[in-house]
């Protein structure tokens, strides 16, 4: 059963990095899949903010470009989010997801964790 | 970027009736369009994939269909345990785009 968690810090001052990783167990995370970050205000809905590759390989929404790094680290299993500059209104549940190589869905998700940007 | 509009925003429902719920796709999506239900203080879950497939360990009473701009997603009798959000997500394009989502409540 594959299954991923997100760790980090749950407060980042303003202009602070928000950084997260998430650790991916039952599955290899060189298998072919993309390692999403998807995030969620409170109270509101869902914004896909990228994914990556084993191999390095990303994409990002244009939206968040400008301030998103995602990397990889194969001998961990896990993978990782930077977020530059952050402001209020990047507070939000952030969720690492799987999504099968192709135009295919995001199964499974982690449990999220809440990131709130605050002095 | 695609816009997905999905209605009602919110629907009250009694246990064993049909609920159903709209997703417009701003442009064509093909069938690369799946459903989720995120219950309170949970991560979503897949429900449907490929706008009409079954996802393994899911309950038959949730169904969709459609493709290219509109979709629609029922669960045709609603039991208790229902009561959630339900999102809607294009695949098709970058960037990949969520509706507003859906929230279920039993009346």
């Amino acid at each position: 059963q594959v299954q991923l968690q997100e760790s980090g810090p749950g407060l980042v001052k303003p202009s602070d990095t928000l950084s997260l990783t998430c650790t991916v167990s039952g599955d290899s995370i060189r298998s072919p899949n993309w390692w999403g970050w998807i995030r969620q205000p409170p109270g509101q809905g869902l914004e896909w903010i990228g994914y990556i590759y084993y191999t390095g390989s990303v994409h990002y929404n244009p939206s968040l470009k400008s301030r998103v790094t995602m990397s990889v680290d194969t001998s961990k299993n896990h993978f990782s989010l930077k977020l530059t500059s952050v402001t209020a209104v990047d507070t939000a549940v952030y969720y690492c997801a799987r999504k099968k190589d192709g135009r295919n869905p995001f199964d499974p998700w982690g449990r999220g964790t809440l990131v709130t940007v605050s002095s | 970027d695609i816009v997905m509009a999905q209605s009602p925003p919110y629907v009250s429902v009694t246990p064993g009736e049909e609920v159903s719920i709209a997703c417009r796709a701003s442009e064509g999506i093909g069938n690369y369009l799946y459903w989720y239900q995120q219950k309170p203080d949970q991560a979503p879950t897949l429900l449907i994939k490929f706008a009409s497939q079954s996802v393994s360990g899911v309950p038959s009473r949730f169904s969709g269909r459609g493709s290219g701009t509109d979709f629609t997603f029922t669960i045709s009798s609603l039991e208790p345990e229902d009561a959630a959000t339900y999102y809607c997500q294009q695949g098709y394009v970058h960037p990949l785009t969520f509706g507003g989502g859906t929230r279920v409540d039993i009346k």
